[in-house]
């Protein structure tokens, strides 16, 4: 069975732009959750969709947003991009909204130049 | 607020054993670990929660003190495999799946 699937898997930006990452969970899997990986840092959480809602939001600004769609497959906006949000960016699947194993994808490497 | 982990790095010989430790100071119901390699994602290894369900992979255990709100991840006779950085990822009570993740325990497994 293929696992969480993410692309682009690299990608350069400049400063100001926009970005949209995608994502595909593993197949039954309902609920979709992004994090925010700096170097040295654990997975700090961004958002968590769950049948298509959202159902939780980690303390990032308004320029991230994300969506899901009727396949459970979800995207990632980050607008006006800093040199900060530099980082890789992991998408992770489950198959309720609580209590259960996240599975990471293999992540978008995201640099702001 | 993120878990803690100890020790933050350590060096262990092929054959040798390690615990790694994580502490939180909120109720949880859930702890979650993963090994990291180098410019790869993070990988399930562990799962344990309230009330004593732990879900896991064949040569690692853990055990969750629910009271005191620690969980321990033991590494038997390593491998130069289990060489990364291990995350402790903690759950609390509520309406959403959110796993808080410590800055994790850099493990270096030499022959």
């Amino acid at each position: 069975d293929a696992g969480v699937t993410q692309s682009p898997t690299h990608l350069i930006k400049t400063r100001g732009q926009h970005v949209t990452l995608r994502c595909s969970p593993i197949s039954g899997h309902k609920s979709v959750s992004w994090y925010q990986q700096v170097l040295g840092q654990g997975p700090q959480f961004i958002f968590q969709y769950y049948e298509k809602e959202e159902r939780g939001r980690g303390n990032f600004p308004d320029r991230f947003s994300a969506r899901q769609f009727p396949n459970y497959s979800s995207e990632l906006n980050v607008n006006a991009l800093l040199l900060g949000d530099s980082a890789l960016y992991l998408c992770a699947s489950s198959l309720a909204d609580r209590g259960n194993t996240i599975y990471f994808g293999e992540g978008s490497w995201l640099t702001v130049v | 607020q993120q878990p803690v982990q100890s020790p933050q790095a350590v060096i262990l010989r092929e054959g040798e054993d390690a615990v790694i430790n994580c502490s939180s100071s909120k109720a949880l119901y859930s702890v979650h670990w993963y090994r990291q390699k180098h410019g790869e994602a993070p990988v399930f290894l562990m799962i344990l929660l309230k009330g004593g369900e732990q879900k896991g992979h064949e040569k690692i255990s853990a055990s969750f003190n629910e009271k005191k709100q620690q969980s321990s991840l033991y590494l038997t006779a390593s491998q130069l495999s289990y060489s990364g950085t291990y995350f402790c990822g903690t759950g609390v009570s509520g309406g959403y799946q959110k796993v808080t993740f410590g800055i994790g325990t850099k493990l270096q497994v030499i022959p």
